[in-house]
């Protein structure tokens, strides 16, 4: 089946720098990707969503870029902290159902 | 706390024996996703239900694994058998009716098989 990837599997950056995390989906109907953060033993927690109709979206500290000319995502991180450790996670998906995630990549924050 | 609850949070199982995982989805959330992590890698989606309905079972395999979600209770992931292979983390999100949207993870159960 279709499938989601990224670029990187880690990336190490120092506190306080941004940090910009690419994602590669394959399904080009997607219409709706979402951010997951996962620290270690928990559960993915939600991010930042955007849905194919926009090309960016801010949050707080964060930024997600569409582009669906060439099916990418990526997550911008702003002057990132040592609570931002963790693996993030890529998720498209067709009308907000069945969501496909990608393999994920650990982001470690160098003091 | 209206979050997706999921337990045992820990469960340990030998070979042959049965594991059962419950999910509480968030509350007004009638729709719950089950996925199965392995260590170091992504979620691969198993099973996506509703109340009393399986909507899509096409990442479960086909034999020991079924799912339920009853009108009352929790959704309920029975792994029959299991085999060391089943070790993994089991993790069940939730999303709002119409199963459209941002879904919501529990904390996960990591299955450990002896």
């Amino acid at each position: 089946g279709e499938s989601v990837g990224l670029h990187l599997p880690t990336l190490s950056v120092q506190e306080g720098d941004n940090s910009i995390i690419n994602c590669a989906y394959s399904n080009s109907a997607s219409d709706y990707f979402i951010w997951y953060k996962q620290e270690s033993g928990k559960g993915p927690q939600f991010i930042i969503d955007i849905r194919s109709n926009m090309d960016k979206r801010q949050g707080q500290r964060v930024t997600v870029l569409l582009n669906k000319t060439v099916k990418h995502l990526s997550l911008q991180i702003a002057a990132t902290q040592p609570g931002d450790s963790a693996v993030y996670f890529c998720a498209e998906s067709l009308y907000g159902q069945n969501f496909v995630f990608g393999p994920g990549t650990r982001l470690s924050v160098l003091p | 706390n209206a979050g997706v609850m999921q337990n045992p949070r820990h469960l340990v199982r030998r070979r042959g024996q049965e594991a059962r995982l419950r999910c509480s989805p968030m509350k007004g959330h009638s729709h719950v996703y089950w996925y199965r992590q392995l260590p170091e890698e992504g979620l691969k989606f198993m099973v996506y239900l509703q109340k009393e309905n399986i909507i899509d079972e096409s990442g479960m395999p086909k034999e020991r694994f079924s799912a339920e979600f009853p009108k009352e209770g929790p959704s309920i992931l029975r792994i029959q058998q299991v085999v060391r292979g089943d070790s993994a983390a089991y993790f069940c999100a939730s999303s709002p009716p119409g199963g459209v949207g941002t879904q919501y993870f529990g904390p996960g159960t990591r299955l450990t098989v002896l």
